[in-house]
């Protein structure tokens, strides 16, 4: 069973600077990956997808790296700001979506 | 991107009643749409697999029977939550893919479930 972890599970960081949260799975075996943004009490935003077959994906101050070989993703956010507030989960596509445990990031002004 | 309707954002029930979630696919026709449980500051729990025109597929550990799913059109499922209690209380979120199978995803903005 694919298992999906996120680390680390909260993260504060002052207004600029640029931060780092990682995800790790275990099972090799995946379309998918794609990293999301949760707000208090709202669904889901969709942030950034990385096709199987890709490297990384960038949008904007994003950019999201993924290595199934070694079964890790990153997502790198350049010049924080305190809009960037939020948990952000990736998730995994197999047969299934598997998400992961989810960072909560606080930016400080 | 793709839109995805969830309604209501918010419910507050006796227990014992039922209550019914929608999830619509507003400019996409999907044909399986996904179901998830959040409990607080946790992740998102799939509760069950909605297709098209069959019966959902359910989780392990989800009844079938409390948590009732219809997927009776390519743009609308429902999750109707029977005979609610308090521990049903939770943050329900829909999913669907406007594509093949693990394309991109695309959420509703979940349903609060409170239930009194």
């Amino acid at each position: 069973k694919q298992e999906v972890t996120q680390i680390p599970a909260a993260l504060s960081v002052p207004e600029g600077e640029n931060l780092v949260l990682n995800c790790s799975f275990t099972d090799s075996a995946i379309y998918n990956l794609q990293w999301f943004r949760q707000d208090p009490g709202k669904g889901l935003t969709s942030l950034l997808l990385i096709q199987s077959s890709q490297r990384e994906q960038t949008s904007g101050r994003l950019n999201a790296s993924l290595d199934k070989s070694s079964g890790r993703s990153t997502l790198y956010i350049a010049a924080s700001q305190p809009g960037d507030s939020a948990t952000y989960l990736c998730a995994l596509t197999g047969n299934q979506f598997y998400f992961g445990t989810g960072t909560s990031l606080t930016v400080i002004p | 991107g793709a839109v995805v309707s969830q309604h209501p954002s918010w419910v507050i029930c006796k227990s014992g009643t039922s209550v019914k979630i929608e999830c619509r696919s507003l400019d996409f026709q999907a044909t399986t749409m996904f179901w998830y449980r959040q409990f607080p500051k946790q992740s998102l729990m799939l509760m069950a697999t909605s297709n098209e025109g069959s019966k959902a597929t359910y989780e392990q550990g989800v009844e079938k029977d409390k948590f009732l799913i219809n997927h009776a059109s390519l743009t609308l499922s429902t999750l109707t939550v029977t005979s609610a209690h308090p521990e049903d209380s939770s943050f329900y979120i829909c999913s669907a893919s406007p594509g093949q199978a693990n394309t991109e995803a695309f959420f509703g903005q979940g349903t609060r479930l409170t239930v009194v």
